[in-house]
């Protein structure tokens, strides 16, 4: 059972380039969030996608674009990376209708910008 | 929007000794989780726990979601306890759930 996959697990990219972090869970959950975990800190929400077909911004949302591409994944695009950017990202999913249930991680995406 | 403090925010304490770690929030929550991240950075599970008392072995939480704040106790400390312990709330608006993250606790086991 792999839960929450992220792709690709490290990456380092020059200021102005572009790229798109996956994220695919298998629990069939309606929820899907990115979050950013900067040095010495918890983590931030970027953007959340309550059911498929929704996004909705988070606390940190400037220099990020999502897509809810189905039910099982949420991507997050860097359009134009800025050393700023430079963070581990988190991806989760968490169940609903109804019900309150945990959120559950992948385990992360490295990325530095150059 | 709501705040989030954990203390203390480091903790070194010999392999065997127990620890409390606190979670306070400024605000009522629909739920809180513990996490623990290990050395490699991955987010663990370890409680999800809106109230009361749960326990896994030798970790076990309290909520006391009333005055604001939770509690996670490790006893028996072991080396491959050692990481940082967040804890984040819930708050579920329209069906939206949203987490909000403390500063966590790093927590380093000595042999």
């Amino acid at each position: 059972n792999a839960g929450v996959t992220q792709t690709p697990k490290f990456q380092v990219l020059k200021t102005g380039q572009s790229m798109t972090l996956q994220c695919a869970q298998d629990m069939n959950h309606n929820s899907m969030y990115w979050y950013r975990q900067d040095p010495g800190m918890g983590l931030r929400l970027i953007y959340y996608s309550a059911s498929e077909g929704t996004t909705d911004k988070g606390e940190v949302p400037n220099g990020y674009n999502v897509s809810r591409l189905n039910k099982r994944e949420f991507s997050l695009r860097l359009e134009s990376a800025a050393p700023s950017q430079t963070s581990v990202y988190f991806c989760a999913s968490s169940d609903m209708g109804g019900r309150q249930q945990p959120q559950h991680f992948g385990d992360g995406t490295r990325l530095s910008i150059l | 929007g709501i705040q989030v403090e954990q203390s203390p925010p480091d903790l070194i304490l010999q392999e065997g000794a127990n620890s409390t770690l606190r979670c306070n929030f400024s605000d009522s929550v629909n739920n809180l989780q513990w996490f623990h991240q290990n050395p490699w950075g991955q987010l663990i599970n370890l409680f999800y726990i809106p109230s009361g008392t749960k326990q896994n072995g030798r970790l076990s939480a309290t909520t006391v979601a009333t005055e604001r704040y939770s509690l996670l106790y490790i006893s028996s400390s072991q080396t491959t306890d050692s990481g940082v312990y967040f804890c984040a709330v819930l708050i579920s608006n329209f069906g939206n759930e949203k987490l909000t993250f403390g500063t966590g606790t790093r927590l380093t086991i000595i042999p």
